[in-house]
């Protein structure tokens, strides 16, 4: 099993340009989610998915759109990237249930894709 | 918002000694879950601990759950250079898991 594939590991993009980071797994995980992870500010969930066809807004989705087409891929895009959008980048996914009811598996995180907005 | 402020944020210690984090959040939660991140590499879990319990292990580590006092902490025992790394702690519930800041954990050899 590869796990959680992320590319590219890295991008470098000007104000505006759009983008797509991927990320697909190969565990058959109902749940998936995309964290940005900033210096001081620990790791923040965007968005996440509970299954195919359903996603939901995290902590801080402004600028970031996501689709669950399918059970293995939970693309990340970027609409008009901006400065701020400076960040590295973690998709991870998980059972949506586990041993006690949902939420109760651990989450397997990609390697992450480190981006730069100049 | 689940979260909370982790308690040390950078600690330094001797290898062999012992490492403790603590952990706080404001909200109920299902879980409280405990990672360990290297040099900007994806976090890798190492303890769950679900609501109804009190104490879990796991090799060196140990992890405690208040939920009266909605805390944790994560205990290393006898630690070595490898342990150096960030700790995170992610509390979940309504179908999110959240990070704080993390600890920074430095294992002088």
């Amino acid at each position: 099993n590869a796990g959680v594939t992320q590319t590219p590991k890295f991008q470098v993009l000007k104000t505006g340009q759009s983008m797509t980071l991927q990320c697909a797994q190969d565990m058959n995980h109902e749940y998936m989610s995309w964290y940005r992870q900033d210096p001081g500010m620990g790791l923040r969930l965007i968005h996440y998915s509970v299954g195919a066809g359903i996603t939901d807004q995290g902590e801080v989705p402004n600028g970031y759109n996501v689709s669950r087409s399918t059970t293995e891929d939970f693309p990340l895009r970027l609409l008009s990237a901006a400065p701020s959008q400076t960040s590295v980048y973690f998709c991870a996914s998980s059972y949506a249930g586990g041993k006690g009811g949902r939420g109760n598996s651990p989450l397997h995180f990609g390697n992450g894709t480190r981006l730069t907005v100049t | 918002s689940q979260q909370g402020e982790e308690d040390p944020q950078a600690l330094s210690i001797q290898e062999g000694e012992n490492a403790t984090m603590n952990c706080s959040y404001k909200t109920s939660i299902n879980n409280l879950q405990w990672y360990r991140q290297n040099s900007g590499r994806g976090l890798v879990h190492l303890i769950l601990i679900r609501s109804n319990e009190r104490e879990k292990h796991s090799g060196r580590l140990r992890v405690t759950l208040d939920t009266s006092k909605k805390s944790s902490s994560l205990l290393i025992t006898a630690s070595r250079a490898a342990d150096t790394a960030s700790y995170f702690c992610g509390r979940h519930g309504n179908n999110r898991l959240a990070f704080g800041k993390g600890n920074q954990v430095v294992v002088i050899p």
